[in-house]
């Protein structure tokens, strides 16, 4: 069974600190693992990553994929209490039927003033 | 344009009642799926449209019953729903190539309550 595990389950931190999020997996037919940040509606696509060791930057968030240990990380620095919600990660599947997207637990992230 | 747009936002019905809840998209994605979001909880994939014909059902209750009219329109027929299937229903769509760097686009959501 495809499984994404994401840790810690939440963290409170202050403005300014640096925080990294982390996702591992266990998936066959592997394609893509993809990073969301969700408040209160959908989710908001922040990344795609398909090739180990390639870090992804936008703004104050970076990620990284290592697919050797079946991970990723996602970096926030900086954090303003505008970063405060549930951060999720999914992976990205092809089977016969199609692609799919299985999601971790999520992260909540609550950044105080 | 980059949206899935889905309507209605939110939506209350009784157990007896026979709604739809839309979703549309305009990016030329061949791939649309339905997702259910408890609160607290990560989305759950409940069907996959692939070019328009149903590719996954993950063994949802047959009083949801998924229809895609065409490539940009997606709907979730819902009829004798229980309180419990409260929840954000979420719609997506993606490229099947994945080739766009976009990954999966989220809608908005529908905000469902039975009573």
């Amino acid at each position: 069974e495809d499984k994404v595990v994401q840790s810690p389950l939440s963290l409170v931190v202050h403005e300014g600190d640096t925080v990294t999020l982390n996702c591992s997996y266990e998936v066959t037919n592997f394609r893509s693992l993809l990073w969301y940040k969700q408040e209160k509606k959908a989710p908001t696509f922040l990344f795609m990553l398909t090739s180990s060791g390639i870090e992804k930057k936008s703004g104050r968030l970076s990620s990284i994929l290592d697919k050797k240990e079946l991970s990723s990380i996602l970096n926030i620095t900086a954090t303003q209490t505008g970063d405060s919600a549930i951060y999720l990660c999914a992976v990205e599947i092809r089977n016969n039927a199609g692609n799919m997207l299985t999601f971790g637990g999520g992260t909540r992230l609550m950044v105080k003033p | 344009d980059t949206e899935v747009t889905q309507t209605p936002k939110h939506l209350v019905m009784g157990m007896t009642n026979k709604k739809s809840l839309k979703c549309e998209q305009h990016m030329g994605h061949r791939a649309m799926y339905w997702y259910k979001q408890k609160a607290k909880k990560p989305p759950e994939l409940m069907f996959v449209y692939s070019y328009e014909k149903l590719s996954i059902n993950e063994s949802v209750p047959s009083r949801f019953s998924p229809e895609c009219p065409n490539s940009s329109l997606l709907n979730l027929h819902l009829h004798a729903l229980q309180p419990e299937d409260s929840a954000l229903y979420l719609c997506a769509s993606s490229g099947l190539s994945t080739a766009t760097n976009y990954g999966y686009t989220f809608g908005s959501g529908t905000r469902l309550t039975v009573v």
